[in-house]
């Protein structure tokens, strides 16, 4: 069965620092990939996709993501982070038919 | 405004009780899904719809009851409400196998 990992639960980060959240998901067909986020208290929104192409994705505030098909993963990046980019962060997949299946969330906090 | 959007936003009540959350998208999708996030954070799908058509009904129990009347509006009907499903309802909507954009959520507390 399909499924997605994030291996980050909770990560605590000071402003400026880097940020590297781990996704790896469970399938060989052909996948597109999402990261949303969700700032507390409201509802899930896309920072950026994956489908085809370039596997080095840029996304918006910023992120970006790499598709590492050999490694099943879409890890995402952010070279500095500031507070306002604490919220939850929430990786997905799809594979069949409009399936998406998401990953566990990783709680971010940065601290000011 | 083009969104997803559901009501209502908090949705307290008793167990035993029927209730009802209601979807509509603007955005010319043709696909609906309904989340449930529980107290964890975790996402797990529900139910989806596409052009009306029931496409994916996970393990779900038959007390709760998609009911869509046309390609904009996927409502989620819940029956004889328990303690356990209390956690925040998302609704979403896709056209074909692009990004499913989300409703605000419907936060239910069953007391």
């Amino acid at each position: 069965a399909q499924s997605v990992s994030q291996h980050n639960h909770h990560v605590i980060l000071s402003e400026a620092a880097s940020l590297e959240l781990g996704c790896n998901y469970s399938y060989g067909g052909t996948v597109n990939l999402f990261w949303y986020v969700q700032y507390p208290g409201q509802h899930l929104q896309l920072l950026l996709k994956y489908f085809s192409g370039d596997p080095l994705v840029k996304g918006i505030k910023g992120f970006e993501a790499e598709f590492i098909k050999s490694k099943f993963s879409f890890n995402l990046r952010k070279p500095s982070v500031q507070w306002s980019d604490t919220a939850e962060y929430f990786c997905a997949a799809r594979t069949g038919y409009q399936k998406v299946t998401f990953g566990t969330g990783t709680k971010l906090q940065v601290i000011p | 405004d083009t969104a997803v959007s559901q009501t209502p936003k908090y949705l307290v009540t008793q167990m035993g009780n029927d209730k009802s959350i209601k979807c509509e998208q603007n955005l010319g999708h043709d696909t609906m899904y309904w989340y449930k996030q529980d107290s964890k954070k975790f996402l797990k799908i529900m139910f989806s719809y596409n052009n009306k058509e029931l496409i994916i009904n996970e393990t779900v129990p038959n007390r709760f009851s998609p009911k869509s009347p046309d390609k904009a509006h996927l409502n989620l009907h819940i029956n004889s409400l328990e303690l356990g499903d209390s956690a925040v309802y998302f609704c979403a909507s896709s056209l074909r196998e692009t990004e499913a954009f989300f409703g605000q959520g419907t936060r239910l507390t069953v007391v």
